[in-house]
């Protein structure tokens, strides 16, 4: 069974910078795309990045472009997304998504408060 | 940038009746279109996918049409356990993937 847990959510003051992680297990980590989508409080969904199985492409909201940046680590079945220069506008909940189209697994998301 | 349009915002619908949720798209986006199930304190849940696919364990009273740029969610005998808010998604022309920006189903 597909599980992913994030972790690495915090208070971050505007302008910092903070680092979330998604481990994964119960499928072939490698082999998928992964992406992270998230969600404003009481908000809809936003998709923020996107990355191939090899890492070796990445795909990012205009939102975030230059400022967040997607990663990952077979080796470790990990999945990490650097913010910075963050904003107030970036806080929410941060979910690791199964695949690169739709998602048909979720984690539990990580918390992200951007505010001083 | 393919905009998402999802109507109504609420829709009260009694236990047991038929809820018929829309979604636009601001272009045609084939049949690559996703519905989610988000209710309050989860993680959304993938419904549909291929605009009428529906996902693993998903029960047949859930049902997605359309094509293009119109598309609908049907839920037949709504059940105590589908009052959430719903969310479609197209994922034909990306970057960047877009959602719409949902459709809350309440007890009438």
């Amino acid at each position: 069974e597909v599980q992913l847990l994030e972790s690495g959510g915090d208070l971050v003051q505007p302008g910092g910078s903070l680092r979330v992680s998604c481990e994964a297990s119960g499928f072939i980590f490698s082999s998928y795309a992964m992406s992270w989508v998230r969600q404003a409080p009481g908000k809809g969904l936003e998709w923020v990045s996107s990355i191939s199985g090899s890492a070796n492409r990445t795909y990012y909201a205009d939102s975030v472009k230059g400022r967040f940046t997607i990663s990952r680590d077979n080796s470790k079945n990990t999945l990490y997304l650097q913010l910075n220069s963050l904003r107030a506008e970036d806080t929410a909940i941060y979910y690791c998504a199964y695949r690169l189209y739709y998602y048909d697994f979720w984690g539990q998301g990580t918390l992200v408060t951007v505010s001083s | 940038e393919t905009v998402m349009t999802q109507s109504p915002a609420t829709l009260s619908v009694s236990p047991g009746e038929r809820a018929t949720l829309s979604c636009r798209a601001s272009q045609s986006v084939s049949n690559n279109l996703a519905w989610y199930q988000q209710k309050p304190g989860q993680t959304p849940r993938l419904l549909i996918y291929g605009a009428s696919t529906r996902a693993t364990g998903i029960p047949a009273r859930f049902s997605g049409s359309g094509s293009g740029t119109e598309f609908t969610l049907t839920i037949n005998g709504l059940q105590s356990e589908d009052f959430a808010v719903y969310y479609c998604q197209q994922y034909n022309d990306w970057p960047p993937l877009t959602f719409g920006g949902g459709t809350k189903v309440e007890i009438k």
